[in-house]
């Protein structure tokens, strides 16, 4: 079955260092999205993409960047990371013209 | 600037009870109003949509009650269930982008 998955699922790390998180989805969606969950916040967008070599920055994007370089991964990678970046992380993916998007199960991000 | 703002923060029903979640929004241009359910350790999951067209929408035991006068939107579960526990994310979106504004979360409890 097509599914979208993350990894890690568990990461911690010390302030400064760079994170990467991975995004991968099998469903050949073109548009794809990064959210924080912090409580009392809902999910708040970082970044998005309509498709490969496109990204955009969504509500909360400093200190993130995205690249994607194919239609099935868009990683999200924390260049010197914070102790405000600390939450968890999900990932989700909409087929081009549909309204449904898709998340994945999310990856709780620690940074001491 | 929050742009749904949703209520209560936490709920606590009896089975078979009626769970009631309200959502205000802003900007007059959203054209799509979904509801998210989110499990512990999981990835938020479409539940139930509506568009301005309508006023209501049902599904099962899941109804969308929708005021765009008012702008706002709510959540009627009835017969609530002890499966249904979870957190629920009010959301909008606008144009062919379907960016996702979340609201921020209620925690529904329901105690058999």
């Amino acid at each position: 079955d097509a599914e979208i998955t993350q990894s890690p699922r568990h990461k911690i790390t010390e302030t400064g260092r760079q994170v990467t998180l991975a995004c991968h989805q099998t469903w050949n969606h073109n548009n794809m999205f990064w959210y924080r969950q912090d409580l009392g916040h809902g999910l708040r967008l970082i970044h998005y993409s309509y498709g490969v070599q496109d990204t955009n920055k969504g509500e909360v994007s400093d200190g993130y960047s995205v690249s994607r370089s194919n239609t099935e991964d868009l990683p999200l990678t924390l260049e010197s990371a914070a102790s405000s970046q600390t939450s968890v992380y999900f990932c989700a993916s909409r087929e081009g013209s549909g309204d449904t998007q898709y998340f994945g199960p999310g990856t709780r991000l620690t940074v001491l | 600037q929050q742009q749904v703002k949703q209520s209560p923060q936490s709920l606590i029903v009896q089975k078979g009870g009626i769970s009631i979640i309200n959502c205000a929004y802003e900007n007059t241009a959203f054209d799509y109003f979904p509801w998210y359910q989110q499990f512990p350790g999981k990835g938020p999951a479409l539940l139930i949509a509506i568009r301005p067209d309508v006023s209501e929408k049902k599904e099962g035991r899941f109804t969308i009650s929708f005021n765009k006068s008012a702008k706002q939107f709510s959540l009627h579960i009835m017969d609530s269930q002890p499966g249904d526990s979870a957190t629920y994310f009010c959301a909008a979106s606008r144009g062919s982008a379907r960016q996702l504004t979340f609201g921020s979360g209620t925690q529904l409890t329901v105690l058999p």
